[in-house]
This record gives C-alpha cells, sequence and structure tokens, in this order.
C-alpha cells in the first residue's frame, strides 16, 4: 500500500490561484471518486476541507474547489489569503484501507 | 458539540506496550465507523486501522498482529491496544470518525503522541 504522491511544496501571492496534485492508481485514485483533501494548521489536527472528489462540507470557502483525472486529483485554492497558509493532505478510499499523500506546504509568499 | 478527545499517549520503550483510548460526543457513535490514522514527525499521514458498526476491523500490514482496535458503544469510546512497540511507531496518533457514503473522515480529534524510544 505505496502512498499517494503529491509535491512537498506550492505557493503563491495573495489573490492569486494555486493547484495542487495527488497521484494514486487505478487501485485507489482512479477507482473511486472518494478523493478527500485536509487542510492542517502547525500543531492542529487535519480539517476537512473537500470530500468526494469535489465537494465541500459547509462553512468551507468556495475559494477551495477540487477535480480528477484519472489517477491524478487536484486542490485549487482561489483569491489566496494569508490565512490558507498550511499543509495541505489528500486522502483515498483504496477497498479496504485509506491512503493518504505526503503532505504539500503551500506558502502564501 | 461533535467532538473526539484521544489520551493514553507517552513515552514507551521498545518492544512496550500502550493503550490509546478516543472518547466521542455530539454524534450517534454506535452508527459510525472510527479510524485511527497516525502522523508521523514532519507531516505525512498514515492510516493505521478501522472498526466498523459490527466490530469488523482493519489494519495497515505494519501494525497487523500488533495492534488491536476495538471499540465500546456503551461508552462511545474506542481504543488502540498497541503491543510490541517500535521506533518507527513514534507518531501523532488521531482518532477519526468515516462519514461511509462518501468514505471520507469527517471527523478528528486532537491527536495523542506516542514516542517509542530506550
Amino acid at each position: 500500500q505505496s502512498a499517494l504522491t503529491q509535491p512537498p511544496s506550492a505557493s503563491g501571492s495573495p489573490g492569486q490561484s494555486v493547484s495542487i496534485s495527488c497521484t494514486g492508481t487505478s487501485s485507489d485514485i482512479g477507482g473511486y471518486n472518494y478523493v478527500s483533501w485536509y487542510q492542517q494548521h502547525p500543531g492542529k489536527a487535519p480539517k476537512l476541507i473537500i470530500y468526494g472528489v469535489s465537494k465541500r462540507p459547509s462553512g468551507v470557502p468556495d475559494r477551495f474547489s477540487g477535480s480528477k483525472s484519472g489517477n491524478t486529483a487536484y486542490l485549487t485554492v482561489s483569491g489566496l489569503q494569508a490565512e490558507d497558509e498550511a499543509d495541505y493532505h489528500c486522502g483515498s478510499f483504496a477497498g479496504t484501507s485509506w491512503l493518504f499523500g505526503g503532505g504539500t506546504k503551500l506558502t502564501i509568499l | 458539540e461533535v467532538q473526539l478527545v484521544e489520551s493514553g499517549g507517552g513515552l514507551i520503550q521498545p518492544g512496550g506496550s500502550l493503550r490509546l483510548s478516543c472518547a466521542a460526543s455530539g454524534f450517534t457513535f454506535s452508527t459510525s465507523d472510527m479510524h485511527w490514522i497516525r502522523q508521523v514527525p514532519g507531516k505525512t499521514l498514515e492510516w493505521v486501522s478501522a472498526i466498523g458498526t459490527a466490530g469488523q476491523t482493519f489494519y495497515i500490514d505494519s501494525v497487523r498482529g500488533r495492534f488491536t482496535m476495538s471499540r465500546e458503544n456503551a461508552k462511545n469510546s474506542v481504543y488502540l491496544q498497541m503491543n510490541s512497540l517500535r521506533g518507527e511507531d513514534t507518531a501523532v496518533y488521531y482518532c477519526g470518525r468515516v462519514k461511509w457514503e462518501v468514505r471520507t473522515l469527517d471527523i478528528w480529534g486532537q491527536g495523542t503522541m506516542v514516542t517509542v524510544s530506550s
């Protein structure tokens, strides 16, 4: 069970947009529409921001959006704000287990 | 308030045992699948184990045979009994609730730190 692959870092200036990729296989991301994204600030627990590839829980700004193409999922953050600086983790159901990516640190320039 | 609160972490020597607890409140625990996820120093999250509403359990290969997950619906709690601990088990351990219809961890606890070291 290999972890999903994310870039270690991403950055953007306030107001800009940034996309973070998450690559898996046909046994996880490509096989199910059960991709989630979690935001984690330092010293805090992960917080769900996207589920079911592109759905947002109540209270999550629509600046956060998700998509998927084949075995790769994407998180896009539009209109970057200072409080978006955090680690972002992708996750996927994989049949009888769950997989996570290595996390991407988003820096607001 | 929807909440998960973990406890039981600490410093333990290699080969030792530890039991983590997770107390749930604010949602219907007995009909919820519960999971343990760990985060090694740095940032990688790793799914560890899961328990279904009927008590069926699932584990990642590296802990199978050493860790045992259980639940006690009367106390709205899940547990993780960790035996034969190794240095690579050092991590913050989070419990989480899975919303099964969308296969997502929608509620997370604050985590409890487990350090395996002599």
